[in-house]
């Protein structure tokens, strides 16, 4: 099994501020990875794939990196909307989707 | 427009079962795999299970494996999930979410549905 791990588990931010989230998988994955917005008590929502390709209608302000093992989640400049909790997962596995432990973000 | 919507959750006592439903619609059901998230309370998201579009592949997490099967209709454009020998650390929100191929061979949930209530209580 992939294994994937975020840092931090939860963070404390201002308006402004450039937020940096990362996500380590147990093993190479390549560019499998997405990144997932979820709000409190709604559905996730999908913001980033392939490691760094923005899914449409997702803000520019919101950017994403790295290859293997590492990868990191960029928001540039932190709104009041985008205070919530974010998950990576990995589809290097086709079926076997697995996803982060999360990291919550907090304005 | 483009949904899934569940249905099928409860409470219910250790060790007996449950069957979840995912109404699917606005979209060609059978060309889509898919799956079941779950996500315990106050806790992260959890995969616990996918299928392919004609039922040939399916795969699930270590810590439902033998207990939980997943199914499909392609024809009534449903998916199900058959929840056996529950336990408590199975109460959750259950999610199903469509998986889509975003470009070449990426692949990512890009639907979900509202989410059912799971609770395993005596």
């Amino acid at each position: 099994d992939i294994q994937m791990t975020q840092s931090p588990s939860s963070l404390s931010a201002s308006v402004g501020d450039r937020v940096t989230i990362t996500c380590r998988a147990s093993q190479s994955i390549s560019n499998y990875l997405n990144w997932y917005q979820q709000k409190p008590g709604k559905a996730p929502k999908l913001l980033i794939y392939a490691a760094s390709s923005l899914q449409s209608g997702v803000p520019s302000r919101f950017s994403g990196s790295g290859s293997g093992t590492d990868f990191t989640l960029t928001i540039s400049s932190l709104q009041p909307e985008d205070f919530g909790s974010y998950y990576c997962q990995q589809s290097y596995s086709t079926l076997r989707l697995t996803f982060g432990g999360g990291t919550k973000v907090e304005i | 427009e483009v949904q899934l919507v569940e249905s099928g959750g409860g409470l219910v006592q250790p060790g007996r079962s449950l069957r979840l439903s995912c109404a699917a619609s606005g979209f060609n059901f059978e060309d889509y795999v898919m799956h079941w998230v779950r996500q315990a309370p106050g806790k992260g998201l959890e995969w616990v299970s996918g299928i392919s579009w004609n039922s040939g592949r399916i795969d699930y997490a270590d810590s439902v494996k033998g207990r939980f099967a997943i199914s499909r209709d392609n024809a009534k454009k449903f998916l199900y999930l058959q929840m056996n020998s529950l336990r408590t650390e199975d109460t959750a929100f259950y999610y199903c979410a469509r998986q889509t191929t975003v470009t070449g061979n990426y692949y990512a949930m890009d639907v979900w549905g509202q989410g059912t209530t799971v609770t395993v209580s005596s």
